[in-house]
C-alpha cells in the first residue's frame, strides 16, 4: 500500500498477557517510530529506527517493552506482561531518513485495551 | 531531557473565531513542526519551520517561529467546523539526531 500500515488495528488482552503490534512502513522510508498515545494527549516517545539500528531506545517505558526492525523495513513493537496502565493507542510512524527536518507519515495506530 | 509546553490545552470557540496556540521549550529546537490530528487517525503535517523568526501561512493558519528558535504559535483566522481537531507541535533538538518530541496537544473545537 502507499501509506503506513499497522495491525491489528484493536487488540483486547488480558493482564499478564503477551502481545505483538506491527508496522509496515513506506516502502522506501529508512526511519521508524514508535509512539505512544492515551486518549486526547500528546504522542509519547518510544524508539525510533533508521534502517535496522535503533539509535535511541530511550522512551521505552520499561524492559516489558522491546521493539525490533528487519530487513530495512517491517517493525515489530512486543510488549511482555501487559498492564492495565499499557492501554493506549501505539502510532508507527515512517519517515525518508531520520533527520532534523523530516516529515513522519504516521499510520492510524493499533489500539490496545488490557482488561 | 527536552520537553514541549503546548498552551492551552483545551480551546472551545465559535465559528469565525480568531486563536492561537502557543509551543514553547527551554531547549533550541532545530527545526518544529505542527501537526493535526483528527479522531482515529494518525496525525497530518501541516507546516515545518527551519529559520528564527521564520513565517509561514497555510490558507487561514500562519505559523511563527521565535527569533530565539524556542518558541512557536500556531495562529487560525476565522476559524471553521472543520478547524476542529487535535493540534500537536514536535520539536527536533540539537544532539538528538532523528528523535522528534511532540507536546501535549491542544484539542480544538469550533462550533457553528
Amino acid at each position: 500500500g502507499a501509506g503506513v500500515s499497522q495491525s491489528p488495528s484493536n487488540k483486547v488482552t488480558e493482564k499478564g498477557k503477551d502481545v505483538e503490534l506491527r508496522c509496515d512502513p513506506i516502502s522506501g522510508h529508512t526511519a521508524l517510530y514508535w509512539y505512544r498515545q492515551s486518549l486526547g494527549q500528546g504522542l509519547e516517545f518510544l524508539i525510533y529506527f533508521q534502517g535496522n539500528s535503533a539509535p535511541d531506545k530511550s522512551g521505552l517505558p520499561s524492559d516489558r517493552f522491546s521493539a525490533e526492525r528487519t530487513g530495512g523495513s517491517v517493525s515489530t513493537l512486543t510488549i511482555q506482561r501487559t498492564q492495565q496502565e499499557d492501554s493506549a493507542v501505539y502510532l508507527c510512524a515512517s519517515s525518508f531518513s531520520a533527520d532534523s527536518t523530516g516529515e513522519l507519515f504516521f499510520g492510524e495506530g493499533s489500539r490496545l485495551t488490557v482488561l | 531531557t527536552q520537553l514541549l509546553e503546548q498552551s492551552p490545552q483545551f480551546l472551545s470557540i465559535q465559528e469565525g473565531e480568531n486563536l492561537t496556540v502557543y509551543c514553547n521549550s527551554s531547549s533550541v529546537f532545530s527545526s518544529l513542526q505542527w501537526y493535526r490530528q483528527e479522531p482515529g487517525e494518525g496525525p497530518v503535517l501541516l507546516v515545518t519551520v527551519v529559520t528564527g523568526g521564520e513565517v509561514k501561512k497555510l490558507k487561514r493558519l500562519t505559523f511563527q517561529f521565535g527569533d530565539a528558535r524556542k518558541d512557536s504559535s500556531l495562529h487560525i483566522t476565522a476559524a471553521q467546523t472543520g478547524d476542529t481537531g487535535l493540534y500537536l507541535c514536535a520539536g527536533y533538538f540539537y544532539n538528538q539526531g532523528g528523535k522528534l518530541i511532540f507536546g501535549q496537544g491542544t484539542e480544538l473545537s469550533v462550533k457553528p
